[in-house]
């Protein structure tokens, strides 16, 4: 199953919604995590099961999606935010990762 | 506190052989779904490994590592490790360990070890 992120890069300002796309080549139901990487820093899961925020994630973040298209949207960017997102699916062997969308200051 | 931490990252030439190691505090690799992650320098994630948790040593691999890598543990000292041989140039990156729980992303991550193949 490949999946495909979407933009590679995306410019925004703080307090900015953004949205950001992972497409899966077939249907892995709701079995899709998102992290937030920062530079030299291991990833850390936002999202499990397309849309159930882990504790500690702010409200601002959510997930939504089933079958072969998901999002990730954060509301009102925050400095903090700027980093690099990927999905995973986690519906079948071998787990692939998007190729990663980095959110960078306008 | 669960905690991960990788070592024993290094230079290595191609055709080498490389074990790291993934020790876990707080959590015991036994009763956990341990993977090992990498990630090339300036490059997305790529799932590698995983070993489940129980007593049956169940694993998987990606298709670019099977037969070249093994992932195993080592309850006593609550470590899992990746053997790593026929190391290739693109096998260069940072390894990760994290923990998944069922039904769950991966929650727990150490904070990598760097391999580099070249000669």
């Amino acid at each position: 199953i490949q999946m495909t992120q979407s933009p590679s890069t995306l410019s925004a300002s703080v307090g900015d919604r953004v949205t950001i796309t992972c497409r899966a080549s077939q249907s892995i139901t709701n079995w899709l995590a998102w992290y937030q990487q920062k530079p030299g820093k291991a990833p850390k899961l936002l999202i499990s099961k397309a849309s159930i925020l882990e504790s500690g994630v702010p409200s601002r973040f959510s997930g939504s999606g089933s079958g072969t298209e998901f999002t990730l949207a954060i509301t009102s960017l925050q400095p903090d935010d700027f980093a690099t997102y990927h999905c995973q699916q986690y519906n079948s062997y071998p787990w692939m990762f998007g190729q990663g969308t980095k959110v960078e200051i306008k | 506190e669960m905690q991960l931490v990788e070592s024993g990252g290094g230079l290595v030439q191609p055709g080498g052989s490389l074990r790291i190691s993934c020790a876990a505090s707080g959590l015991t690799v036994r009763d956990n779904n341990i993977n090992w992650v990498r990630q090339a320098p300036g490059k997305g994630l790529e799932w590698v490994s995983i070993l489940h948790s129980g007593t049956a040593d169940v694993t998987g691999y990606s298709d670019s590592v099977r037969g070249r890598f093994t992932i195993s543990r080592d309850t006593s000292k609550n470590t899992v490790y990746l053997q790593m041989n026929s190391l290739r140039p693109d096998d260069t990156g940072v390894y990760y360990c994290a923990r998944r729980i069922i039904f769950s992303g991966m929650d727990v991550w150490g904070q990598g070890t760097t391999v580099t193949v070249s000669s």
